[in-house]
């Protein structure tokens, strides 16, 4: 079956660096990945979303500076969390979308558990 | 723009049957989407209904009634590992294809 990995899985960083979160299709080619923010006890609130070789589409919201996303090729995507601060710490999970546009299409990465201190 | 609401909690003993509610104010959507999540995982999907009615995949069944803006989530034969959260999601967009996901509901299955 499709698997999307999700790396780290989880990381602590200092407030005021940056961390980057891969996420990478194993056996498919996405030509779309989404990234997800999920507080404790939340719902899934929809980042953005990127397509491979264009710039991401954030939602409403969402600062496009501070979440720097690259999808550089079809199997991988990144999310950047650029001057992190305490209240970025969140799960952090992405999904890449394979085929047509039916949510069985869809598989999530297990998420990245970032805490800033 | 995107909302859908679901209870917070349900709970359930093993053998029975629980029934997930969602109602949703979704502007070009296409479709209800329910997804499963154990504390810390990925969400793993469950059914989709893109059109009315109902759809069953073993012990779980969904329902969609566009018209009243609402579907459920089935569950049969409670299962203990089946304690975790449950979130209806909305597709919205043919070619982009955004889900926007519910608050979830977390069920406990009680021995």
């Amino acid at each position: 079956g499709a698997v999307v990995s999700q790396h780290p899985s989880w990381v602590i960083c200092k407030s005021g660096t940056s961390v980057k979160i891969e996420c990478r299709s194993l056996d498919f080619q996405a030509t779309t990945m989404f990234w997800y923010r999920q507080f404790p006890k939340q719902s899934l609130m929809l980042m953005a979303t990127s397509n491979e070789g264009s710039k991401a589409t954030y939602e409403q919201g969402v600062e496009k500076d501070k979440f720097l996303i690259n999808h550089a090729s079809l199997t991988l995507s990144t999310l950047t969390v650029t001057s992190a601060h305490p209240e970025d710490s969140s799960f952090y999970i992405c999904s890449a979308r394979r085929g047509g546009g039916t949510p069985d299409g869809y598989t999530f990465g297990s998420g990245t558990r970032l805490t800033v201190v | 723009g995107q909302s859908l609401e679901q209870p917070s909690e349900v709970t359930a003993v093993e053998g029975a049957i629980v029934q997930i509610n969602c109602t949703y104010q979704t502007s070009g959507f296409y479709g209800l989407s329910w997804y499963q999540q154990h504390d810390g995982g990925a969400p793993t999907f469950l059914s989709y209904n893109a059109l009315d009615g109902l759809e069953e995949t073993g012990r779980f069944s969904s329902f969609l009634s566009r018209s009243d803006s609402y579907g459920y989530l089935l569950l049969q034969e409670l299962q203990m590992k089946d304690s975790a959260s449950y979130f209806c999601a909305g597709l919205r967009g043919s070619t982009l294809g955004r889900l926007y996901f519910g608050r979830g509901t977390q069920l406990t299955v009680w021995p």
